[in-house]
């Protein structure tokens, strides 16, 4: 049975700084891996989905990078902004790709 | 818009007043999915459809039902409520096959069963 981790469970920095998010899975034989944020209360707005092809994929101040071999993928941050404050997810797909498995999160909060 | 539509946004019902929540979505997707959010729980998958008139049980489907009699629409059943299916609800769809396109998700119903 798949299951995702993500280290780590809340994180605290100063405005500006770059940072690194992680996420583990346990079966490496996945399809894709996908970056969610959610605010709170809110819905999850998708950020990045990296295909299992693919090592990396980037999106404006983001970076998402996939090494499925040892089950690993990290979320880069660079110049982080108070408004970058939320949790973060990732998800992997098991079942033939369609069922996701979420991690439990990590909740950033940018300090200005 | 692209979106995935979910009404209604907050609901606070009494213990055993049967409740449906709705779930529309614009994007032709084949796939959709109902999932429920709670403290320390994370996100865990109910029931998911891979298209019409195909559902299949998720993770937690005791005291749900769901339906697919459309492509868009993917309501979520409460046929008699209880307190411990207090929690927050997200509607997610996507397009089917290997390798994926990535989950789009509704906005969330927020569920109070007193």
């Amino acid at each position: 049975k798949q299951e995702v981790t993500q280290i780590p469970a809340a994180l605290s920095v100063p405005e500006g700084e770059n940072l690194v998010l992680n996420c583990s899975f346990t079966d490496s034989a996945i399809y894709n891996l996908q970056w969610f944020r959610q605010d709170p209360g809110k819905g999850l707005t998708s950020l990045l989905l990296i295909q299992s092809s693919q090592r990396e994929q980037t999106s404006g101040r983001l970076n998402a990078s996939l090494d499925k071999s040892s089950g690993r993928s990290t979320l880069y941050i660079a110049a982080s902004q108070p408004g970058d404050s939320a949790t973060y997810l990732c998800a992997v797909p098991h079942n033939y790709g369609q069922n996701f498995v979420f991690g439990p999160g990590t909740r950033l909060s940018v300090l200005p | 818009e692209a979106q995935v539509t979910q009404n209604p946004r907050y609901l606070i019902t009494v213990t055993g007043k049967k409740l449906t929540v709705t779930c529309s979505q614009n994007m032709n997707h084949e796939y959709m999915s109902w999932y429920r959010q709670d403290p320390g729980l994370g996100l865990r998958q109910i029931y998911y459809s891979m298209n019409v008139e195909v559902t299949d049980k998720g993770d937690v489907p005791e005291g749900y039902k769901v339906s697919r009699k459309e492509k868009r629409n993917f309501p979520l059943i409460l046929e008699s409520p209880s307190p411990n299916q207090t929690s927050l609800y997200f509607c997610a769809s996507s397009f089917k096959g290997q390798g994926g396109y990535g989950y789009t998700f509704g906005s969330g119903t927020r569920l109070t069963v007193v």
